[in-house]
């Protein structure tokens, strides 16, 4: 256990509907990732956060956005979604950007039908 | 731009038998190189991590890397494969000394054990 969670562990949608995942980072990590694994594209970095500020972006989607509240957990919003969007989505975090490592969450399994 | 490339999509093993996973990397400065290991329906898991110093580095479960400058490559070996080792393993690179954190991951390697 990585002490990251993410909820919900797996989200049913149709296409063009919207859905919110989100993610508690370990306690004391002050900085959260969120990746997209596929099929097709393998495990892509899509965005960070800082301590509530948007610290770097990756091939993350205009209609997918991400924010990290006060409390330093993270959503990441997915809308008018396509069946390419099926995937894995996991978080991770860190204690700070520039520390080495980085620990995942479980995943959450979207599918787009 | 970092690039991490896996050239094994699928390796099968013996269990007893040692493991040699290869990855290697593309990135102008010194690398940061992770390994993780995904067991199915399971999040990512940090095996073993490449920062500087002893290009020889342990992690858990008995893996080891070795990080070849001259080479790019940061491979992956057990000397005795478990069968509870079968899984998917990624080769990750972070850019050193750098504010931020993106990991660049490669595609992948399969790992299946056979008793």
């Amino acid at each position: 256990d990585s002490g990251v969670t993410q909820t919900p562990k797996h989200l049913i949608t149709a296409t063009g509907q919207r859905v919110t995942l989100r993610c508690s980072p370990r306690s004391g990590d002050l900085s959260v990732y969120w990746y997209q694994q596929s099929l097709d594209q393998g495990l892509q970095f899509l965005i960070q956060y800082y301590n509530g500020e948007e610290r770097a972006k990756g091939n993350i989607l205009e209609r997918f956005s991400a924010q990290q509240f006060p409390d330093l957990h993270s959503e990441l919003n997915l809308s008018s979604l396509e069946l390419g969007d099926s995937a894995l989505y996991f978080c991770a975090s860190s204690p700070r950007p520039s520390s080495h490592e980085q620990y995942f969450g479980p995943g959450t399994r979207l599918t787009v039908t | 731009a970092q690039s991490v490339t896996q050239p094994d999509i699928h390796i099968t093993v013996s269990e007893g038998a040692s493991l040699e996973l290869r990855c290697n990397y593309s990135y102008g400065a010194t690398p940061y190189l992770f390994w993780y290991v995904q067991s199915p329906g399971q999040g990512l898991q940090l095996l073993l991590k490449y920062f500087s110093g002893d290009t020889l580095v342990q992690g858990i479960k008995g893996f080891e890397a070795e990080f070849k400058r001259s080479q790019s490559s940061f491979n992956l070996r057990k000397p005795s494969v478990h069968w509870s080792d079968a899984a998917e393993y990624f080769c990750a690179v972070r850019a050193g000394g750098t504010s931020y954190g993106k990991l660049t991951f490669g595609q992948g390697t399969i790992l299946t054990v056979h008793p």
